[in-house]
């Protein structure tokens, strides 16, 4: 079945950077777009931004640019978020979603990568 | 960026009721060129990730039970659990694609009456 799997759970020094890794199977990877999502702990859901892993364009929330990267390897249909510059309250889960072919809305999701970001 | 504001923030309902759940979009999700509203529902139970219920506002996605039902258009949006199951138990979360940034209701906790 369609399924996202996401690399482990990660443990970082403030200042430093994160990549979280989806790897993707059972569907044509080229078709759907793949979203990045977090949740800090015990909060609701922010979304960060989009990549199409088509063509690799990339939409980012205001809130994430200069700081996020989303990239794919279209070969291993597998997309990355990078996050840099890390802060205390980037601690979160961190999911990726694929986006719904016929809405836009998020499908299948990710089973989630803890990242601790802590001195 | 579009505001979602849901009510209430958590609930209780006993087995086999009804549950409603609300979720104000500031401004409009509904694309007249379409007449879709870009309106999602999501159930996440703790532990795992959300799961898509509903999109366009009042389509239920495979799989998911009839007794889940999304209705509203353009800024006024109900989640609707026709008989409170124990599984349903979980945070649900309204959310609009309509434009980027996507944003989240702050979400609605359901429990057992």
């Amino acid at each position: 079945q369609v399924q996202l799997v996401q690399s482990g759970a990660e443990v970082k020094k403030p200042g430093a950077s994160v990549q979280v890794s989806c790897k993707t199977s059972e569907y044509t990877f080229a078709d759907y777009y793949i979203h990045w999502v977090r949740q800090a702990p015990g909060q609701g859901l922010e979304w960060m931004g989009w990549i199409d892993p088509n063509i690799g364009d990339t939409d980012y929330a205001q809130k994430f640019q200069g700081r996020v990267t989303m990239t794919r390897d279209t070969s291993i249909t597998t997309a990355y978020m990078d996050l840099s510059r890390l802060r205390s309250d980037d601690t979160a889960v961190y999911y990726c979603a694929r986006g719904h072919g016929e809405s836009g809305a998020f499908d299948i999701w990710g089973q989630g990568t803890k990242v601790t970001v802590s001195s | 960026d579009i505001v979602m504001t849901q009510s209430p923030d958590s609930l209780a309902v006993s087995l086999g009721e009804r549950a409603t759940i609300n979720c104000k979009s500031s401004p409009s999700v509904l694309y007249r060129t379409n007449n879709n509203n870009y309106l999602a529902w999501y159930q996440q139970k703790p532990g795992q990730p959300p799961k898509l219920l509903i999109y366009w506002a009042s389509t239920r996605e495979s799989g998911v039970p009839d007794r889940f039902s999304g209705s509203g258009s353009g800024t006024d949006f109900t989640l609707t659990i026709s008989s409170l199951q124990a599984e349903d138990v979980a945070v649900y979360y309204c959310q609009q694609y309509y434009s980027t940034p996507y944003t989240f209701g702050q979400g609605t906790r359901l429990e057992i009456k």
